[in-house]
């Protein structure tokens, strides 16, 4: 069965520190996909990346970036020198191959930044 | 406004009831998707269509939930006889198939069964 896991329930820090939210996932499937989403108070999850199974490269987009390893089956996110508008509820998800859409997610993690 | 549209945003209703929601979504997008999220948790998937067909249903989604798609465009989900199991925010989400981007989702219809 799929499974996310994200271990940290809520993360606290101050403005400009740098911040790492962490997730891990199971499945049996070859390939797969990763996600991000953020959800801010309003409640809309906004999209951050999408990685396919096969590229393990990190990426990196502004202050954020994200460290992919098969090994650790982990995908975990960093955002460098946090703000205050980074607070929000962060979450890690899965998809298989063939409904990439159809998205398993974790429990979320929520980050306050503090001025 | 081009993004996902949900309606109406906020609905308290007493158990026993029945409710339904709305879900317009951009408009050339072909899939559509239901999602559950209680406090505290990530949403969980509840069903998805192509076009007007419903192509799968989670096991959350009881006798007591149906959702429609009639023509291929905005979706409806009712819930019958609610329950105070039943208060959370459903999400709608829709995408383009093979487009390789990613689900728009929209903000929310948050139930309170009281």
């Amino acid at each position: 069965a799929q499974k996310v896991t994200q271990a940290q329930t809520e993360i606290s820090v101050v403005e400009k520190e740098d911040v790492t939210l962490d997730c891990v996932y199971e499945t049996r499937d070859t390939t797969y996909y990763l996600f991000w989403y953020k959800q801010p108070p309003s409640g809309e999850l906004v999209f951050l990346i999408r990685r396919n199974s096969f590229d393990e490269q990190n990426e990196i987009s502004g202050r954020y970036s994200w460290n992919f390893q098969k090994s650790t089956s982990s995908f975990n996110f960093t955002i460098t020198a946090s703000q205050v508008v980074d607070s929000a509820v962060y979450f890690c998800a899965l998809s298989e191959e063939y409904n990439t859409d159809k998205l398993i997610f974790g429990t979320g993690t929520r980050l306050q930044v503090f001025p | 406004d081009t993004g996902v549209s949900q309606d109406p945003r906020h609905k308290i209703t007493k158990r026993g009831q029945n409710v339904t929601f709305r879900c317009d979504p951009i408009s050339e997008h072909n899939r559509l998707y239901w999602y559950r999220q209680t406090l505290g948790q990530g949403p969980e998937f509840l069903t998805y269509f192509q076009n007007e067909a419903q192509l799968e249903k989670s096991r959350l989604l009881s006798d007591r939930f149906s959702a429609e798609r009639p023509k291929g465009s905005f979706s409806t989900l009712e819930i019958q006889r609610t329950e105070q199991g039943d208060s959370a925010m459903y999400l709608c989400a829709s995408s383009l198939v093979n487009s390789n981007t990613e689900a728009f989702f929209g903000q929310g219809t948050r139930l309170t069964v009281v």
